[in-house]
């Protein structure tokens, strides 16, 4: 099952915050964080581990509720290259296939003058 | 250049048609991967590899055979296409890091495939 991302989109001025949340129903052993611009691959942001442990840009904050499964990203003083999509993917250490990723369908994010 | 490179960049076959694409890495990571993106279904994985001789599925393996004889290569093969398999395709890497996690992927161009 594929983690469930919220909202699907977002529209923002410059300068707004926003936050977008995603949730499995599986246990995971991490979480990872994507954007991808139109008609481009996608980009790291964020991985956050079981335990607290993350690693990503200085620009980006999220925060992983490993009771919840819950995971969400923020987003504050966006910028305009802000704007794509973005996707959030789990990777779960049960059911024999430890490396397996699975992402969301992904959340719109567009970020207006 | 740290880079994921795939071939071709786009394709246009016929159904029944054996094609493989390529990818290919020179960071010498161990995790390689193979996605497809259709609109509204996000990034979904189609097959992994954790070292080389070493494949496992992804969610969405049927259709699809994957090989990984060197380290640096992950090749999609897809024996018969079928108009379903129509996507845009990304193969990505990433080095494993400690206690088996997927670390930060790096995507290549994408590779996208119609299929007639």
């Amino acid at each position: 099952q594929q983690p469930v991302q919220s909202p699907q989109a977002v529209i923002l001025r410059e300068g707004e915050d926003a936050v977008i949340n995603c949730s499995s129903s599986k246990a995971l052993y991490s979480v990872h964080w994507y954007r991808q611009k139109h008609g481009e691959a996608p980009v790291f942001l964020m991985i956050l581990l079981k335990g607290g442990e993350q690693k990503g840009h200085d620009k980006i904050s999220a925060s992983f509720n490993e009771k919840k499964q819950q995971s969400s990203l923020y987003l504050t003083a966006s910028q305009l290259s802000y704007s794509g999509t973005y996707f959030c993917g789990g990777q779960s250490n049960s059911g024999g296939s430890n490396y397996k990723l699975t992402f969301g369908k992904g959340t719109l994010l567009t970020v207006n003058p | 250049e740290a880079q994921v490179t795939q071939n071709p960049r786009y394709l246009i076959t016929v159904t029944g048609k054996k094609l493989t694409v390529t990818c290919s890495q020179n960071m010498n990571h161990e995790y390689m991967s193979w996605y497809r993106q259709d609109p509204g279904l996000g990034l979904r994985q189609i097959y992994y590899s954790m070292n080389v001789e070493v494949t496992d599925k992804g969610d969405v393996p049927e259709g699809y055979k994957v090989s990984r004889k060197e380290k640096r290569n992950f090749p999609l093969i897809l024996e018969s296409p079928s108009p379903n398999q129509t996507s845009l395709y990304f193969c990505a890497s990433s080095p494993t890091g400690t206690s088996g996690r997927v670390d930060e992927q790096f995507f290549g161009p994408g590779t996208r495939l119609t299929v007639l």
